[in-house]
């Protein structure tokens, strides 16, 4: 089976400009989420799908910060523009719902270097 | 909200030794608590979970306890060896929905 897919890996940026992240989730799961991680730090939710539907998204930054979900499959997380504070991993996971114990699968993360 | 505090931040155990990782955490109503690992550059991956309704689960030489009173659970993991050094995360989610919240993170060095 197919894990998590993101891309691109590694981003070096500019302050001020956008950058966007693309997940392709694990086949079948309704349920997407976006994470950020510092380093050296656990993930922090930053938004969460079932379908299409944003369910949960009070972590993000909505100023800069914007993510969707069309057809309920694939995502994007998009940031405009972007600071120097943005640098961090972003991490896509999915599972197949949630329900509490659903296990979430993680993406390898998109590395966002901001100068 | 939840919090979950692990500790400690960084563990240092010989080969063979065995390591314990301990997490707290402050939603009463929380009842799924899985641990992930996360090797330098890669994606966490879940090794083991535990359910409130069950004090220990074991896997080979991984071990996951749960003091549903105090509020706390612990990862063991016996006879280390290299391949186990990495950064160990312990999280916690209830019934609102499957909203981990997650420790800072162990990192791990088993030396040779």
């Amino acid at each position: 089976e197919a894990g998590v897919v993101q891309s691109p890996r590694y981003k070096i940026i500019e302050k001020k400009q956008p950058v966007a992240f693309w997940c392709n989730p694990i086949s079948g799961h309704n349920t997407l989420y976006w994470y950020l991680q510092n380093l050296g730090q656990g993930p922090e939710l930053l938004i969460r799908y079932e379908n299409e539907e944003a369910v949960d998204d009070s972590q993000l930054p909505k100023d800069r910060f914007s993510a969707e979900r069309l057809k309920g499959v694939d995502s994007t997380l998009k940031i405009q523009p972007a600071e120097l504070g943005d640098s961090a991993v972003y991490l896509c996971a999915s599972s197949l719902g949630t329900a509490p114990g659903e296990t979430q699968y993680f993406g390898p993360g998109t590395r966002l270097l901001v100068l | 909200g939840e919090n979950v505090e692990q500790h400690p931040s960084t563990l240092s155990v010989q080969e063979g030794d065995s390591a314990v990782i301990k997490c707290t955490y402050s939603d009463s109503a929380s009842n799924y608590f899985p641990w992930y690992k996360q090797e330098l550059g890669k994606r966490p991956q879940l090794i083991i979970d535990i359910r409130s309704n069950v004090g220990e689960k074991k896997d080979q030489r991984i071990a996951v306890t749960l003091n549903k009173t105090a509020k706390h659970f612990s990862l063991h993991i016996t006879e280390t060896q290299p391949e186990d050094s990495a950064v160990y995360f312990c999280a916690a989610t209830n019934n609102a929905g499957n909203m981990l919240t997650f420790g800072g993170g162990t990192r791990l060095m088993v030396k040779p």
